[in-house]
């Protein structure tokens, strides 16, 4: 199974902007804008934050802001807050199926 | 509001089965490709199944193909996941997700334990 490789911790100081980087090894990341971002809370819902590479839903902040060069992704957080303290999932897609995959997570420490 | 709303977990023995539910509520769940996704104790989301709008195709995850199914019931507005041959490793909250925008919306989730 393909797999997104996202770092484990990112750290930051409140103001600053950060960045967290989602590596896919298959092609998909890099041909196909079909990369989503995901904020959780320890127990609540997961939200999405980021679709399509750099789209953002209706209502998400525009301190959040996705890109991608190649097959790695990226998620910035400019002005971090407190609140932005959260684990972040990238999600894409692995072969001709289709099939959803997440990136293993990483800890935002504000 | 639109609101899922997950139910059925618990503890169940090694090799037993349960079957949550997800129900949807503002909108019409017909309208929309559902997703399940799990969370394991301290691990990350891993997606688990998927199915389209009436039900007809659906995927799974490797480590649940052949042991867990998803339906679901558009009258009732409910999504289900039938989970069978339960092992420890099944343990985790899971979330039912609405698919319009990928996983746009999520349920609290509902948590599952396997073990003796």
């Amino acid at each position: 199974q393909s797999a997104l490789t996202q770092p484990a911790s990112v750290s930051g100081s409140v103001g600053q902007s950060i960045t967290i980087s989602c590596t896919g090894t298959n092609s998909l990341v890099g041909t196909y804008y079909l990369v989503s971002w995901y904020q959780h809370h320890p127990g609540k819902a997961p939200k999405l934050i980021i679709y399509d590479v750099f789209k953002r839903p209706s209502g998400v902040s525009d301190r959040f802001t996705g890109s991608k060069s190649g097959n790695t992704a990226s998620l910035t957080i400019s002005g971090l807050q407190a609140e932005d303290e959260a684990d972040y999932y990238c999600c894409s897609y692995e072969n001709s199926d289709r099939l959803s995959v997440f990136g293993r997570g990483t800890k935002v420490t504000v | 509001e639109v609101q899922l709303v997950e139910s059925g977990g618990g503890l169940v023995q090694p090799g037993g089965s349960l079957r949550l539910s997800c129900a949807a509520s503002g909108f019409s769940l017909s309208h929309y490709w559902m997703h399940w996704v799990r969370q394991a104790p301290g691990k990350g989301l891993v997606w688990v199944s998927r199915i389209n709008s009436d039900g007809r195709t659906t995927s799974y995850a490797d480590s649940v193909k052949g042991r867990f199914t998803i339906s679901r019931d558009n009258a009732k507005n409910t999504l289900y996941l039938q989970m069978n041959s339960l092992r420890a490793e099944d343990t985790a909250v899971y979330y039912c997700a609405r698919d319009k925008l990928p996983m746009e919306v999520w349920g609290q989730g509902t948590t599952v334990t396997v073990s003796s």
